[in-house]
């Protein structure tokens, strides 16, 4: 089984700074990663996804991740924010183990918050 | 392209009434489908996953049911509701063929039960 877990359920952040939103990960086989955007009343959209290859994977709105299998960790990152960031971002996780369907495990979500 | 609707997108039922939500996709073929529920403070939770007409697979035990009657349709469903399916309901689709696919997720359906 595999599990996400999002350790902040809530970032402040000035707007302008740079933020690090945190997810671990759990699994006993290879896992593709994800992270997602959702705005308030809105479905998910995607940002990025880890596959394979570099473990530097740029996305849109200028965020960024780094898989790091040893820490089994998929960190997202901006350099600078702005006010249009504010929502919830979600990491997820697939395992190579596939199953019926490629449903994806969920982390409970990271809420971050911009201050002018 | 391809497009995922959702509706209604705001509900508000008594307790023990029926429920329909409904989930319809445009623009690909054989999608799998995928309904979540995203309650208060608990994330995303899969609820169901469908890999083609009338292939229903359950991941959480509950007084919910779904069904595909045809491929790009997939609806959710319950006969009697409780206060705990309060809660934002999300329909997804993904090209199939691998976890390694994306899911695209639709606007989603606020259910309130009251």
């Amino acid at each position: 089984a595999q599990s996400v877990t999002q350790l902040d359920s809530q970032v402040p952040v000035f707007e302008e700074a740079p933020v690090e939103l945190r997810c671990n990960y759990s699994s006993s086989v290879s896992v593709y990663l994800f992270w997602y955007v959702q705005y308030p009343n809105q479905g998910l959209q995607l940002l990025l996804k880890y596959l394979s290859g570099s473990t530097l994977v740029k996305g849109i709105n200028g965020f960024e991740a780094e898989f790091n299998k040893s820490q089994t960790s998929f960190h997202l990152r901006k350099p600078s924010v702005h006010i249009s960031d504010t929502a919830e971002y979600f990491c997820a996780v697939s395992d190579h183990g596939g199953g019926g369907a490629d449903g994806l495990t969920f982390g409970k979500g990271t809420h971050l918050i911009i201050q002018p | 392209s391809q497009t995922i609707h959702q509706w209604p997108a705001t509900l508000v039922q008594p307790v023990g009434s029926p429920l329909s939500l409904e989930c319809t996709v445009e623009g690909t073929s054989n999608p799998n489908l995928y309904w979540y529920r995203q309650a208060a403070g608990r994330g995303l939770q899969l609820l169901f996953y469908s890999v083609g007409i009338g292939q229903i697979s359950s991941e959480v035990p509950q007084n919910l049911s779904a069904s595909r009657p045809q491929d790009r349709q997939f609806i959710l469903s319950s006969k009697k509701l409780l206060l705990s399916d309060s809660g934002f309901y999300l329909c997804a689709w993904s090209g199939g063929g691998g976890p390694y696919n994306e899911q695209f997720f639709g606007p989603g359906t606020r259910l309130t039960v009251l």
